[in-house]
């Protein structure tokens, strides 16, 4: 059963427009949230994280934004980039539990 | 630092072979994870280790699949006999105690493997 899920497995967004990235979760238990981003041929690589005491954590480009009641969180990026364009994924962790989604593929247009 | 290493990148093998996949985590960490990626499931968590002791192995799917860590700076994850359904990219991630990175995994590349 997946308890983090992306339910969009693409995402197409012209250069310079914002890219948002959705993410749900199940467990009420999770206390931190992640993004990571992957290229082809290569291991995830951090990209931007949130405890659950915040809603909002903005880095550069990148923002998570978080909604408990919802259980919802997603990431913004503004203005995308080509470079970008990559496999982002979500996690949600409790304690050294991780819990990935399935990604997101997301390709920006120039 | 060279960050996390697996060998090998690539792996094709027949049903019911041996499979050994190797990871080197970070210099000083002291926990390390093992991944499957597929795409029906994403990122699947199988087993970490703290200390080179297995904390958790509720993910490794059968009895088939074995991890050992026999020292802080190398682990294998070891399918017999393997089966084409487990054809998959599994992953190596390690990071440091909570005083030095709290919850950020720094992964290795991967291995894909490929079970015929």
């Amino acid at each position: 059963d997946q308890q983090v899920k992306q339910n969009s497995p693409s995402l197409s967004v012209q250069e310079g427009r914002i890219s948002i990235l959705n993410c749900d979760y199940t467990n009420s238990m999770f206390d931190y949230f992640l993004w990571y981003k992957k290229y082809p041929a290569e291991g995830p690589t951090f990209l931007i994280s949130i405890s659950s005491i915040k809603d909002k954590n903005e880095d550069g480009r990148f923002t998570v934004f978080l909604n408990k009641s919802a259980k919802h969180l997603s990431l913004h990026i503004v203005p995308s980039q080509p470079g970008d364009s990559a496999v982002y994924f979500c996690a949600a962790s409790t304690g050294n539990q991780f819990y990935f989604g399935t990604g997101t593929s997301l390709t920006v247009i120039p | 630092d060279a960050g996390v290493i697996q060998s090998p990148r690539h792996e094709v093998t027949e049903m019911g072979q041996e499979v050994t996949l190797r990871c080197k985590p970070i210099s000083g960490h002291d926990y390390l994870f093992w991944y499957r990626q597929t795409m029906m499931r994403g990122l699947e968590l199988l087993i970490y280790f703290n200390n080179n002791v297995p904390i958790d192995d509720s993910g490794m799917p059968e009895d088939r699949f074995s991890a050992k860590m026999p020292n802080a700076s190398f682990s294998t994850l070891k399918i017999q006999p393997s089966e084409p359904r487990d054809s998959a990219v599994y992953f190596c991630a390690s990071r440091g105690g909570i005083l030095n990175s709290y919850n950020e995994q720094f992964f290795g590349p991967g291995t894909r493997l490929t079970v015929l």
